[in-house]
């Protein structure tokens, strides 16, 4: 079974703050992906990154950073230099990869970590 | 590219009567689509996976005769909550596979939702 942690329920900082939110998955297979949405209050899922488990290379889009570790079963992504428009709440999610018999791209979502930039 | 919508964005209904929500992709073809419900301050839970062509692959738990899904084409996704109650207020939303995925490109695209209410 695949299983995805966000043990940040929410977090608060002041605008131009740097802040991490954390997700660690488990799963049994060999190969698949990660994602990482942005869900701002309006209610639309925006979709960020998609990172595939054998390629660990560290992402950075702008202000945006993406740091998988395999060893550790982490995805974590931080925003640098925080502003008011990240405020939404920013889900982590895995799907099993082709090779591991999976089906038909389901999506495991964390429960979700409401970010709040304070000006 | 890979813009899903939905419509309608919100509805109001009585107790007792169907409610059909339309998911489109505009400018890709979606061999495959899925459904998703959100209670407040939630994270996203699947209700079905619908394949053009073939009938829905619906989750444990989630009512088929409750929950209609039709996708007639490889655009368009219809979910029918038939005679809606109270408890089916929520907030639904599709998503749809990216046809550009390739081996290791999957990444689905979600729409912008529907805020449903049932009086």
């Amino acid at each position: 079974a695949q299983k995805v942690t966000q043990a940040q329920t929410e977090i608060s900082v002041v605008e131009k703050e740097d802040v991490t939110l954390d997700c660690v998955y488990e799963t049994r297979d060999t190969t698949y992906y990660l994602f990482w949405y942005k869900q701002p209050p309006s209610g639309e899922l925006v979709f960020l990154i998609r990172r595939n488990s054998f390629d660990e290379q560290n992402e950075i889009s702008g202000r945006y950073s993406w740091n998988f570790q395999k060893s550790t079963s982490s995805f974590n992504f931080t925003i640098t230099a925080s502003q008011v428009v990240d405020s939404a709440v920013y889900f982590c999610a895995l799907s099993r990869g082709l090779n591991s018999g999976g089906s038909n791209y389901k999506l495991t979502f964390g429960k979700g970590t409401l970010l709040t930039v304070n000006p | 590219g890979a813009v899903v919508s939905q419509h309608p964005s919100r509805v109001i209904c009585k107790s007792g009567t169907s409610v059909k929500i339309e998911c489109r992709s505009l400018d890709f073809q979606a061999t495959t689509m899925f459904w998703y419900r959100q209670f407040p301050k939630k994270s996203l839970m699947l209700m079905a996976t619908s394949n053009e062509g073939s009938k829905a692959t619906y989750e444990q738990g989630v009512e088929k005769d409750k929950f209609l899904i039709n996708h007639a084409s490889l655009t368009l996704s219809t979910l029918t909550v038939t005679s809606a109650h109270p408890e089916d207020s929520s907030f639904y939303i599709c998503s749809a596979r990216s046809p550009l995925a390739g081996r290791n490109q999957e990444t689905q695209y979600f729409g912008p939702g529907t805020r449903l209410l049932v009086l």
